[in-house]
C-alpha cells in the first residue's frame, strides 16, 4: 500500500449526508482512480483522472463526485443521491509510462 | 468491450501442492493483463502483468502466470502453495478510451490453502 494513503479506514454516516473520502499519493503519479468493491462483484470503476483539473466518469459514477486540484490528491464525495453507498472504496494511482496501478488501503463506508 | 472472467469463485488447495487460479479474457487487439491479490480489509497488491514477450510471466511471492493466446487465458500459478497465500485474487485487463487508461477487473477468486 505504500505511497498511497486513504483516510479514514472506517467511516460511518447517516443516510442523506454527503461524505468525502480522502486519497493522497506521494509517488508523483499522474493518473488516479476510484473503485468501489462489493462482495462477489469485484471492483467497479467510479471516476478516474489522468492529469490535474481533468477527470472522467467510470462505469458507476452516478451519485459520486470528484476533484483533482492537485497532482497528489483525488478526493471522492459520496452524495446523498447514491442509493447504496455502503461499500469498500479503493483509490489507486499509476505513473506515466507504467501499466500497473497501485492501490491504497481502502476506506470502508457504512451508511445507516 | 475489454473484459476478463474468473470462472471459479473459490479454489481450495493443500499446502505444498501446486495452485492455479483461472482467468480468461475477451479483448480486441493485444491484451494487457494483470493479477492482483487482496488480503482481508486491505488494498490490492500488484503481482504481475503481461504486456508482450514471453508467455510465462514471473511475479512477486513466487507467483507466475501463463499467457495463452489460442485459449484466451491468463492463469495464475504457483508450484507450491503456502497457507499465507490464502487471499482474494483478481485478474484485470487494461481498457483504453479517448481519456486514458483504466482497468476492468474480474469478480475475484478466493484461494484457500489448508495445512
Amino acid at each position: 500500500d505504500g505511497g498511497i494513503t486513504q483516510s479514514p479506514k472506517y467511516l460511518f454516516r447517516k443516510e442523506g449526508q454527503n461524505v468525502t473520502l480522502s486519497c493522497e499519493q506521494n509517488l508523483n503519479h499522474d493518473a488516479m482512480y476510484w473503485y468501489r468493491q462489493d462482495p462477489g462483484q469485484g471492483l467497479r470503476l467510479i471516476y478516474y483522472s489522468q492529469i490535474v483539473n481533468d477527470f472522467q466518469k467510470g462505469d458507476i459514477a452516478e451519485g459520486y463526485s470528484v476533484s483533482r486540484e492537485k497532482k497528489e490528491s483525488f478526493p471522492l464525495t459520496v452524495t446523498s443521491a447514491q442509493k447504496n453507498p455502503t461499500a469498500f472504496y479503493l483509490c489507486a494511482s499509476r505513473g506515466l509510462g507504467h501499466y500497473e496501478q497501485y492501490f491504497g488501503p481502502g476506506t470502508r463506508l457504512t451508511v445507516t | 468491450a475489454q473484459s476478463v472472467a474468473q470462472p471459479e469463485d473459490q479454489v481450495n488447495v493443500a499446502e505444498g501442492n501446486p495452485l492455479t487460479v483461472k482467468c480468461t479474457y475477451s479483448v480486441s487487439g493485444n491484451p494487457y493483463l494483470f493479477w492482483y491479490v487482496q488480503y482481508p480489509n486491505r488494498g490490492l497488491q500488484f503481482l504481475l502483468k503481461y504486456i508482450t514477450g514471453d508467455n510465462l510471466v514471473k511475479g512477486s511471492y513466487g507467483f507466475e502466470a501463463e499467457f495463452n493466446k489460442s485459449q484466451t487465458s491468463f492463469h495464475l500459478k504457483k508450484p507450491s502453495a503456502l497457507v499465507s497465500d490464502s487471499a482474494l485474487y483478481f485478474c484485470a485487463v487494461r481498457v483504453e478510451s479517448n481519456s486514458g487508461y483504466a482497468l476492468n477487473f474480474g469478480k475475484g477468486t478466493s484461494l484457500l490453502v489448508t495445512p
